[in-house]
């Protein structure tokens, strides 16, 4: 079974600061995505990497996916309260059959003004 | 806006019930995958169509089940309903066909379902 651990479970920040999630697993993935998601709602896309060490900017956030393809990060840089919500990443595996997303545990995220 | 709906967006319902959810994928995506979320157990894949066929199950109950209709649009059934199936359950599609490493799924709004 692939499981995908998220940490911190719970961060709350003032505004401004700089913040790091990270999701880690054992398993290797084909692809990983990270979500956001609002209470009541759908996980809304925010990335996508495949290859190891790669890294992606999305404005004020930094994403990387470890060389083995097993962790991921996200980094966000000054914080603001438009930013608090459910991180989730989701790993997609690699063969035929086993396109879905096995997701994390989640990352509430608190931005304090 | 993903491009993905679903209908209904609430659904309050008995023990012993039976419900249909709807989904319908963004243009173009022929994969059409159901995830079930709870407070205590997250995000759960339920299971995957492709162009109209099972591709994939995952944590699915045997009092549920899925089909794929000729137009791409999905529907999940749940019978038999338990105070346990009170979840949202969201519907994704993606265009994936299993030929490259991108699988970019693009979620519902999802259906809460309320067992009573």
């Amino acid at each position: 079974t692939q499981l995908l651990e998220q940490s911190p479970q719970f961060l709350s920040i003032q505004e401004g600061e700089n913040l790091t999630v990270y999701c880690n697993s054992s398993s290797v993935f084909s692809s990983l995505q990270w979500y956001r998601q609002e209470p009541g709602e759908g996980p809304v896309l925010l990335v996508t990497v495949v290859t190891g060490g790669e890294v992606k900017k999305l404005k004020r956030l930094t994403f990387q996916f470890g060389d083995a393809r097993k962790d991921s990060s996200l980094h966000i840089t000054a914080a603001q309260p438009g930013d608090t919500g459910l991180y989730l990443c989701a790993g997609a595996g690699t063969n035929f059959g086993n396109e879905k997303l096995t997701f994390g545990t989640g990352t509430r995220l608190t931005i304090i003004p | 806006d993903s491009g993905v709906t679903q209908t209904p967006k609430h659904l309050i319902t008995a023990t012993g019930q039976r419900v249909t959810l709807r989904c319908s994928p963004r243009s173009g995506d022929l994969s059409v995958y159901w995830y079930q979320q709870s407070l205590d157990q997250g995000l759960q894949f339920l299971i995957q169509y492709y162009n109209g066929e099972e591709r994939a199950k995952g944590n699915i109950l045997e009092r549920f089940s899925a089909q794929q209709f000729p137009d791409l649009h999905s529907e999940l059934n749940l019978s038999s309903l338990e105070l346990g199936d009170s979840a949202l359950y969201f519907c994704a599609s993606s265009v994936y066909s299993g030929l490259s490493s991108y699988n970019e799924q693009f979620f519902g709004p999802g259906t809460r379902l309320t067992v009573l």
